[in-house]
């Protein structure tokens, strides 16, 4: 079963809006990735929170995490079209445990 | 930089059929995985390996065989492919397990089983 579950499952924003995207999930982690997917090709890692971390800021990215209510949120601010993308949570239990991957939020941003 | 590669990209397969992919990365990385990713299930691992001549069983191992003879490469075998196994498969790897993961991910392998 996915430890990560992503809301909303697509998301279809103007370019220059702002875009969300929720993770929820299950048990006690070490650190919580976000990744992206373009159509098409690999993922790419785009930013990790630890768990004793509540933000973390990269360039236009931001990351919250509430480990008391087992969730995290993606922001992507002043979107634009190039963040098309596929978006992932995974979670991380620490050693001897593989990262788990939710099924991801497909974003779509209109120019 | 290759980062991690995958081959082939595409293949197409016959029920009962065998095949082999391959997956090699230059970043020298004890850890190496193979995911599938269908159509609203994300991502799931199928089996992982922790360092050469290791490997262990994921989330979906069943039908799939691993080898990791060489630290570079780890291998994904399909000894008789079924339908069910349509999918696009991801190959990644990490520097190692502890602290901090960052996955490094192919550019995926779409096999089709008919």
């Amino acid at each position: 079963s996915q430890q990560g579950e992503e809301d909303p499952q697509a998301l279809s924003i103007q370019e220059g809006e702002n875009a969300t995207m929720n993770c929820s999930y299950k048990t006690s982690i070490n650190n919580l990735q976000w990744y992206r997917q373009n159509s098409g090709r690999g993922l790419v890692h785009l930013i990790l929170i630890r768990s004793n971390e509540r933000e973390k800021h990269s360039g236009r990215l931001r990351v919250t995490l509430d480990t008391s209510k087992k969730s995290s949120s993606l922001l992507i601010t002043a979107s634009r079209a190039a963040d098309t993308a596929s978006y992932f949570c995974a979670t991380d239990r620490g050693a001897g445990n593989m990262l788990t991957f939710g099924g991801g939020t497909r974003l779509m941003v209109k120019p | 930089n290759a980062g991690v590669t995958q081959t082939p990209k595409f293949r197409v397969l016959k029920t009962g059929q065998s095949m082999t992919l391959l997956c090699a990365q230059d970043m020298n990385h004890e850890y190496m995985y193979w995911y599938r990713q269908d159509p609203g299930m994300g991502l799931r691992l199928i089996h992982y390996s922790v360092g050469e001549g290791t490997t262990a069983k994921g989330e979906v191992p069943d039908g799939y065989n691993v080898s990791r003879l060489k630290k570079q490469n780890f291998l994904l075998g399909l000894e008789s492919a079924a339908p069910s196994q349509t999918s696009v498969y991801f190959c990644a790897s990490s520097r190692d397990g502890s602290g901090i993961r960052e996955l490094f991910f192919g550019e995926g392998s779409r096999l089709t089983v008919l």
